[in-house]
């Protein structure tokens, strides 16, 4: 069974960093390109960046470039994204989700992580 | 850009729901994907293809459309139905999702 399991959220103040992991199982992550998808609260769903399954390509959202770093580790089936300089408008549920290529369809999703951004 | 419509589609279980997705320009390859989602719940894929069911997904789900206007049709709705439906295009980037239309009884 696929399964997408996020953590690393929490509350966070404004100019300050966090770092969300994805861990991934019952599939060979290696394989599959990766995305992170936002959701701010009573919002829809906003792409923010994604992975191609080797790591060599990238993809930002233009709002998070320069601040947020998608990265992956596929000996250890896990996914990050390292966010800095954080505002409140980046505050959201954020999903890691799987697609067969960079720019593909997603076919699972985790259940989000939850990022406050606060004073 | 993708707009979504109608935002809120008030319905009684059986009914057919009928919702469109309009993109500002056409989406290349038809590589338009529909997705539900639940209150707590990370979305759920649906069609992706524009037309092509995912896996277990149900056959009173459809999908059709192409270029930039696009439909989800739910022939005889069902309780577990009433949800909210997003439409993404993966045409192009940056990747984008539509407004999302809200299914509710």
């Amino acid at each position: 069974e696929v399964q997408l399991v996020e953590s690393g959220g929490g509350l966070v103040q404004p100019g300050g960093s966090l770092r969300l992991s994805c861990e991934a199982s019952g599939f060979f992550f290696r394989n599959f390109a990766m995305h992170w998808v936002r959701q701010a609260p009573g919002k829809g769903l906003e792409y923010v960046a994604g992975i191609s399954s080797n790591a060599g390509n990238t993809y930002y959202v233009d709002s998070v470039r320069d601040r947020f770093t998608i990265s992956r580790d596929n000996s250890n089936n896990t996914l990050y994204l390292q966010m800095g300089s954080l505002r409140a408008e980046d505050m959201a549920v954020y999903y890691c989700a799987r697609s067969g290529w960079l720019r593909g369809h997603f076919d699972y999703w985790g259940q989000g992580a939850q990022v406050t951004v606060s004073s | 850009v993708l707009t979504q419509s109608p935002d809120t589609l008030p319905l009684s279980p059986g009914e057919r729901a009928t919702l469109s997705c309009r993109a500002s320009q056409s989406v290349s390859a038809n590589y338009l994907a529909w997705y539900q989602q639940k209150p707590g719940q990370g979305p759920r894929l649906l069609i992706y293809g524009a037309t092509s069911r995912a896996t277990g997904i149900p056959d009173r789900f459809s999908g059709s459309g192409s270029g930039a206007d696009f439909t989800l049709t739910i022939s005889g709705l069902e309780p577990d139905d009433f949800a909210v439906y997003y439409c993404q295009q993966y045409g192009s980037s940056p990747l984008t999702f539509g407004g999302g239309t809200k299914v509710e009884i």
